[in-house]
């Protein structure tokens, strides 16, 4: 059984851009939940998927979306990239939707500069 | 709105010595209560978690919590530190009908001194 598998696990972005970051759920998990974790802080619950649908939001701007798959992969999107982007983004996969147990990947760092 | 609070940024044990990492929350409805280690350059792994069963709870590596209602609390402790512990810790509430959103603590740093 794979765990939850992230990338790229680094990525630099100049400010302005676009970036796509990737996750492989755990086998047989179908929700997806992203997190944004800033140098020093606890993480930030940015969204979750299920089933391919967005099922929750956290405090940011429409600028970060996403996608899962009917495989119930995800993706995280971010335009228009600022510094204050710059942090660790989590992805955690869960069996079902009301799960309590969350399995976390390691993670892409990405930068801005 | 839920929030929770890691008291101490930083906490310094020597090996063998109890570790005591403090978590108080805050909660408009009986919450779900995690804590999570983080190692250098990794994802969150998840210790230990309290729905609302046993207030006291075991987790892995011998780390345990109470949960406290009367205190809003949640600490986690661990009668004899080792090396191996030496990581970030991070106290998570969520709400019973939304355990897909995790509020997390600011994280405590643990360092085992030998």
């Amino acid at each position: 059984e794979t765990g939850v598998t992230q990338s790229p696990t680094h990525l630099i972005k100049t400010r302005g851009q676009q970036v796509t970051l990737r996750c492989s759920s755990q086998s047989g998990h179908n929700t997806v939940s992203w997190y944004q974790q800033a140098l020093g802080q606890g993480p930030q619950f940015i969204f979750q998927y299920y089933r391919e649908e967005e099922n929750g939001r956290g405090n940011f701007p429409p600028r970060f979306s996403g996608l899962q798959f009917p495989n119930y992969s995800s993706e995280l999107n971010v335009n228009a990239l600022e510094l204050d982007d710059s942090a660790l983004y989590l992805c955690a996969s869960s069996l079902y939707r009301f799960d309590t147990e969350a399995f976390f990947g390691q993670g892409t760092r990405l930068t801005v500069v | 709105a839920q929030s929770v609070t890691q008291l101490g940024s930083h906490v310094s044990v020597s090996e063998g010595a109890l570790v005591l990492l403090r978590c108080n929350y805050s909660s408009s409805v009986p919450p779900y209560l995690f804590w999570y280690v983080q190692y250098p350059n990794q994802g969150l792994q998840l210790l230990l978690k309290y729905t609302s069963a046993a207030t006291l709870v075991k987790g892995i590596n011998g780390f345990e919590a109470e949960f406290k209602k009367s205190e809003t609390s949640f600490h986690l402790t661990k009668p004899s530190a080792h090396m191996s512990d030496a990581a970030e810790y991070f106290c998570a509430v969520s709400d019973p009908g939304n355990t897909g959103k995790l509020i997390f603590g600011q994280g405590t740093t643990l360092q085992v001194k030998p």
